[in-house]
């Protein structure tokens, strides 16, 4: 079946080290890529997104993703995560449209597992 | 700054019950979505709406119907609840920017 696959889902570090989160999506074609947070307490909110173009992507708060088509793979990272990146984060992920989707007019997005991040001071 | 507003934060069902939850934006989005969030199991689409009066069942509509009678307005209904529907409950909603809002969350639990 076709999903968005996410592998870690619990990760600590400590405070300064790196981080990359894994997001591989099995659908071909064009698709659009996202990573949303969740902040302990509070809404799921947009990190980054892809849509096309540089297959690098920064994000909020010091996030980036990389899209690579070969491998289907739209990882997450950050080069020295702080404590208040603590949170739970999920890949997500606009399936190839179809000839029953009406453009522009229905969207679906497929949410992967999430990942909880424990960063420890 | 209120965009996409849940009506509950938390509800308490017992089995069998009709329960409704509401869901506003004030962002004249055409669409609007159902979502349930189960630890290990990600978010998992239940309807969307792309327009008034219209809907689409997503991936799990199973014991769950929806009401999309105004644009701004989306009300996700459990006909008879039960307990495999206790569950988090996220309203989101979305224009052509393909940018989901999601509202805060309802934690509804079914005795």
């Amino acid at each position: 079946a076709q999903s968005v696959s996410q592998h870690n889902h619990h990760v600590i570090l400590s405070e300064a080290a790196s981080l990359e989160l894994g997001c591989n999506y099995s659908y071909g074609g064009t698709v659009n890529l996202f990573w949303y947070v969740q902040y302990p307490g509070q809404h799921l909110q947009l990190l980054l997104k892809y849509f096309s173009g540089d297959p690098l992507v920064k994000g909020i708060k010091g996030f980036e993703a990389e899209f690579i088509k070969s491998k289907f793979s739209f990882n997450l990272r950050k080069p020295s995560v702080q404590w208040s990146d603590t949170a739970e984060y999920f890949c997500a992920v606009k399936p190839p449209q179809t000839t029953r989707t009406p453009m522009d007019s229905s969207y679906k997005l497929i949410f992967g597992s999430g990942t909880r991040l424990l960063v420890r001071p | 700054d209120v965009k996409v507003t849940q009506s509950s934060r938390y509800l308490v069902k017992r089995t069998g019950e009709k329960v409704f939850l509401e869901c506003v934006q004030d962002m004249d989005h055409e669409n609007m979505f159902w979502y349930r969030q189960d630890p290990g199991l990600g978010l998992r689409l239940i309807y969307f709406s792309y327009d008034v009066k219209m809907k689409e069942k997503g991936d799990i509509p199973e014991g769950y119907s929806v009401s999309r009678e105004k644009k701004e307005r989306f009300s996700l209904i459990l006909e008879s609840a039960s307990t495999n529907q206790t569950s988090m409950y996220l309203c989101a909603s979305s224009f052509r920017l393909k940018v989901l809002d999601f509202g805060a969350g309802t934690r509804l639990s079914v005795l």
